[in-house]
């Protein structure tokens, strides 16, 4: 059962450098999530989905982009990365947040240098 | 707008002894959800417990109890009979109702269960 599947697992960029953060989920989940943690700061909802082709912002959208054209994955750009994204990225999926538990992948180490 | 209050950056606890990591919460809507997750130091996230707002009963999950007071905005996870094993980052978080979607998160707790 591959569950919520993130790709990279570690990646180490340059400033200014672009990529995107590729997160696949087999469980037909509706709701898909970004979230970046860092030391002390809990997990901060970048972006997140609600069904395909659709996104919203969360509590620190700015400098990333999102897109969901297709239900079962959800990608996550940085257009020109800084060191303050140095962070561990998270996606999640689940089917309907309102009773239901979201499913995390093993997490992203980013690291802009 | 939803927040997620969790004021134990760190808690210790002795092996088998009980512990309770405090959550308040704060939101407008009469329909939402709360959760808690384990972090352990290997980083992946574990779904513990879940209750809804209009749930009547605490929920519960083996060991594991929410504590629900809807007056008071607040959601405590207790654990009964800590085991090593529990030592880990603790999140508490709360979704939206309706069709908004999002899940926040509180900052965590780090939990130290000493034998």
């Amino acid at each position: 059962n591959a569950g919520v599947t993130q790709t990279p697992k570690f990646r180490v960029l340059k400033t200014g450098q672009s990529m995107t953060l590729l997160c696949a989920q087999d469980m037909n989940h509706e709701y898909m999530y970004w979230y970046r943690q860092d030391p002390g700061m809990g997990l901060r909802l970048i972006h997140y989905s609600v069904g395909e082709g659709t996104t919203a912002k969360g509590e620190v959208p700015d400098g990333y982009n999102v897109s969901r054209l297709k239900k079962q994955n959800f990608l996550l750009g940085l257009e020109s990365a800084a060191p303050s994204q140095t962070s561990v990225y998270f996606c999640a999926s689940s089917y309907d947040i309102g009773d239901t538990e979201a499913f995390f992948g093993q997490g992203t180490r980013l690291t802009v240098v | 707008a939803q927040k997620i209050t969790q004021t134990q950056p760190g808690m210790f606890v002795q092996e088998k002894e009980a512990v309770t990591l405090d959550c308040t919460y704060d939101t407008s809507d009469p329909s939402y959800g709360l959760f808690w997750y384990k972090q352990p130091s290997s980083g992946e996230m574990i779904f513990l417990i879940y209750q809804g707002s209009y749930d009547q009963q605490n929920a519960t999950e083996g060991r594991y109890s929410l504590n629900f007071q809807k007056a008071r905005k607040s959601a405590n996870l207790v654990i009964s009979a800590s085991q090593l094993g529990d030592s880990a980052m603790y999140f508490c978080a709360m979704s939206g109702g309706g069709s908004q979607g999002n899940l926040i998160f509180g900052k965590g707790t780090k939990l130290s269960v000493k034998p």
